[in-house]
């Protein structure tokens, strides 16, 4: 089975534009979570969908979104980039099944905002 | 999220060596996993433990699930250059999982 993918691997912004990753899970899996990693902070998690549901949502503010689509696929999005968004942004699948918290990860998308 | 406090924070071994690392807690939880993380790389799962006083072995992973549902464990057997890495822990919860800052763990020949 291909893991999760994510794109783009790297992209460099400016404050003040907007920003959109996109993740494919492993298939079959219904599943996406969003975390951002930074040296500061570690991993955080941003939020959590099923069937295009937002089930869990972390303590970011309101300019982090996401979306996930009838296939599975999710993106997020951030608006009026600050500095200090520049982070590796992680995205993981999993079956998502009540009480199963195996989730796998994709590579990253390194956001740079200058 | 809840915090977790995983130790040490580096470590610094030889080959062939055992590595021990811990991961605590001041709430219970249900599900205790533990994932690597190379540099450029997303993190890969190591191993899943479910049940208070579960002890799983993946290869010369050992981790364990502690009885106080606050705690786990991960040990390394005979470590080897390829272990490097970042070792962290993870607790589940609401459908997230919630991080402990990491194990620096470096190998040398």
């Amino acid at each position: 089975k291909a893991g999760v993918t994510q794109t783009p691997r790297y992209l460099i912004k400016t404050r003040g534009q907007q920003v959109t990753l996109s993740c494919s899970p492993i298939s079959g899996h219904r599943s996406v979570s969003w975390y951002q990693q930074t040296p500061g902070q570690g991993l955080q998690f941003l939020f959590e969908y099923f069937s295009e549901t937002q089930r869990n949502k972390g303590n970011f503010p309101g300019r982090f979104s996401g979306r996930q689509f009838s296939n599975s696929r999710s993106e997020m999005n951030v608006s009026t980039l600050e500095l200090g968004d520049s982070a590796l942004y992680l995205c993981a699948s999993s079956s998502g099944g009540e009480g199963y918290y195996e989730q796998y990860f994709g590579p990253g998308t390194r956001l740079t905002v200058t | 999220g809840q915090q977790l406090n995983q130790s040490p924070q580096s470590m610094f071994i030889q080959e062939g060596e055992d590595v021990s690392m811990n991961c605590t807690s001041s709430s219970i939880f249900n599900t205790w996993l533990w994932y690597k993380q190379d540099p450029g790389e997303g993190p890969v799962l190591l191993i899943a433990l479910y049940k208070a006083g579960e002890l799983t072995s993946n290869g010369r992973l050992t981790a364990q699930f502690g009885i106080t549902r606050k705690d786990s464990f991960l040990n390394i057997s005979a470590s080897i250059p390829s272990d490097v890495g970042i070792y962290f822990c993870a607790s589940g919860s609401g459908y997230a999982l919630n991080f402990g800052k990491g194990t620096s763990l470096l190998v040398t020949p």
